[in-house]
């Protein structure tokens, strides 16, 4: 199994400022015949489902501000939410599905400070 | 708008067998290319996948549980169902039930999500 690692496990960031969530695959999930990173990006608020905010490590989901962008490629990605707003308190997990055995990260709580 | 909604009993004693169905609405589960999956969260903690089925029937499982999960789908009345044999309360957790897109590129991600219900393991 691909092993997902994020970090950190817990983050307050003030209003208005960046928040900044790695997360770290045990192995590529790179595809190279289509140059395509097989990582996700979920938001999950108390009692909710998760929602999908970014696919292909960097596409964002129809509807997703565009203050949350993903990067990265191989085994090191990041998602950041370039400007805290309140409704961005949430539980982020990341997913890779470069394989169909998909496994995701443990999950980073984002708060307000 | 699709909509999922996962059914079924919230309370199993140990050693059954849990047995939770996802009815879809607003698309159908035979459409080319897409994959259906269940993924469970026990309280408090992060978010495991359990199973896929795709539009063509064939099915894919978690490791940690493949000898214990059957994924099915029933076309006719468009839905999916997942079944947990031997349950132990390490199995207590919200079940949700998802879609993939799928398709050529293999986008396993999952784009919708039920609501989830809360399955207890417990005599």
């Amino acid at each position: 199994d691909i092993v997902m690692t994020q970090s950190p496990d817990s983050l307050t960031v003030s209003l208005g400022e960046r928040a900044t969530i790695n997360c770290k695959s045990s192995q590529s999930v790179l595809y190279s015949p289509n140059n395509k990173n097989y990582l996700a990006w979920y938001q999950q608020k108390p009692g909710q489902p998760p929602k999908l905010l970014i696919y292909w490590a960097s596409t964002r989901e129809s509807g997703v501000p565009d203050r949350f962008s993903g990067s990265g490629s191989g085994t090191d990605f990041t998602l950041t939410i370039s400007s805290l707003q309140a409704e961005d308190v949430a539980v982020y997990y990341c997913q890779q599905y470069s394989t169909n055995l998909y496994t995701f990260g443990q999950g980073t709580k984002l708060e307000i400070k | 708008q699709l909509q999922l909604q996962e059914s079924g009993p919230g309370l199993v004693k140990p050693s059954e067998t849990l047995s939770l169905t996802c009815t879809v609405s607003g698309g159908s589960i035979s459409s080319t290319n897409y994959y259906w999956g269940w993924i469970r969260q026990p309280p408090g903690k992060g978010l495991e996948w359990i199973g896929t089925i795709s539009y063509s029937g064939s099915t894919y499982s978690s490791p940690s549980l493949k000898s214990r999960v059957t994924v099915s789908a029933d076309t006719s009345n468009n839905q999916f169902s997942l079944k947990l044999s031997f349950v132990t309360a390490a199995d207590t957790a919200v079940y949700y039930c998802a879609r993939l897109p799928g398709g050529t590129q293999k986008s396993w991600y999952f784009d919708y999500w039920g609501q989830g219900t809360l399955v207890t393991v417990s005599s």
